[in-house]
C-alpha cells in the first residue's frame, strides 16, 4: 500500500530564513506528487506538483520542490520564508495509472514562521 | 472560476445524532472526493465519484456513513448516528481532467 512521510511534525524559522520541508513516499512505481498548503480554517490549497519530467518543480507563492527518485523523495523548498506562509503543510501521493487520483497525504508539518 | 463551496462550515451535535454536509463542485469537475480530516493528521479518503457514480467507498464506514451526487453535481455526506471519533472536518474535493485536486473549505465537525 502507498504511504507518505512527513517527518517533522514541527519546524520553527525566523521570517526572512530559507526553509527546507521532507517528504519521503513508498509506493510501487513513481506516483503523482502534490504538495499542499492549509492555513486555519481554510481548505487544502496546491502549492505544485509532479507528474514527470524536469524534476525540480516550480509552484506558487516561490515555493519550489524536488523529486529525488533513488531517496524516494518530494522535498518543498523556498529561499526566503514570509510571515504568511505560517500554515501546515502536506504532501500527497496518487497513482499515475488508471482514471483514480485519490490523494494519500502525508500527515503534515506545521509551519511557525518567528518575526 | 469559482471552487468549491461547502456547507454549513461548523457543526455541532450530539453523539447519536444526525448530520449531512453539502458539496457544490466546480462546474463541469466531473471527479468529486469526500476526505475525512482529523485533528493533526492528513485528509483520508472517505469517497469517490465519478459524475454521479460511485467509482470507489472502500473506506467509507457504510454502517452510518452515506453519500449520493445527484445528477452528477451537487453531493451530500450524511453521518446516521454520529460517534465520537466522527469530530473532523469533512473536504470535498472537485478535479477536472487536469489531474489535480481542488478543495473546499470543509466542514469542521464536533460531536460530544
Amino acid at each position: 500500500a502507498q504511504s507518505v512521510t512527513q517527518p517533522d511534525i514541527h519546524i520553527t524559522v525566523s521570517e526572512g530564513a530559507s526553509l527546507e520541508l521532507r517528504c519521503n513516499y513508498s509506493y510501487g512505481a513513481t506516483p503523482y506528487l502534490f504538495w499542499y498548503v492549509q492555513s486555519p480554517g481554510q481548505g487544502l490549497q496546491l502549492l505544485l506538483k509532479y507528474f514527470s519530467g524536469d524534476t525540480l518543480v516550480q509552484g506558487i507563492k516561490g515555493f519550489e520542490a524536488e523529486f529525488k527518485r533513488s531517496q524516494s523523495s518530494f522535498n518543498l523548498r523556498k529561499p526566503s520564508v514570509h510571515w504568511s506562509d505560517a500554515a501546515e503543510y502536506f504532501c500527497a501521493v496518487a497513482s499515475p495509472s488508471g482514471s483514480a487520483r485519490q490523494l494519500t497525504f502525508g500527515s503534515g508539518t506545521q509551519l511557525t514562521v518567528l518575526p | 472560476e469559482a471552487g468549491v463551496a461547502q456547507s454549513p462550515r461548523y457543526k455541532i451535535i450530539e453523539k447519536r445524532q444526525s448530520v449531512a454536509f453539502w458539496c457544490n463542485p466546480i462546474s463541469g469537475h466531473a471527479t468529486l472526493y469526500w476526505y475525512q480530516q482529523i485533528l493533526g493528521q492528513g485528509p483520508k479518503l472517505l469517497i469517490q465519484f465519478q459524475n454521479n457514480g460511485v467509482v470507489d467507498d472502500s473506506q467509507l464506514p457504510k454502517d452510518r456513513f452515506s453519500a449520493e451526487r445527484l445528477k452528477g453535481v451537487d453531493s451530500t455526506l450524511k453521518i446516521q448516528p454520529a460517534k465520537l471519533e466522527d469530530s473532523a472536518v469533512y473536504l470535498c474535493a472537485a478535479q477536472a481532467v487536469t489531474d489535480t485536486q481542488y478543495f473546499g473549505p470543509g466542514t469542521r465537525l464536533t460531536v460530544l
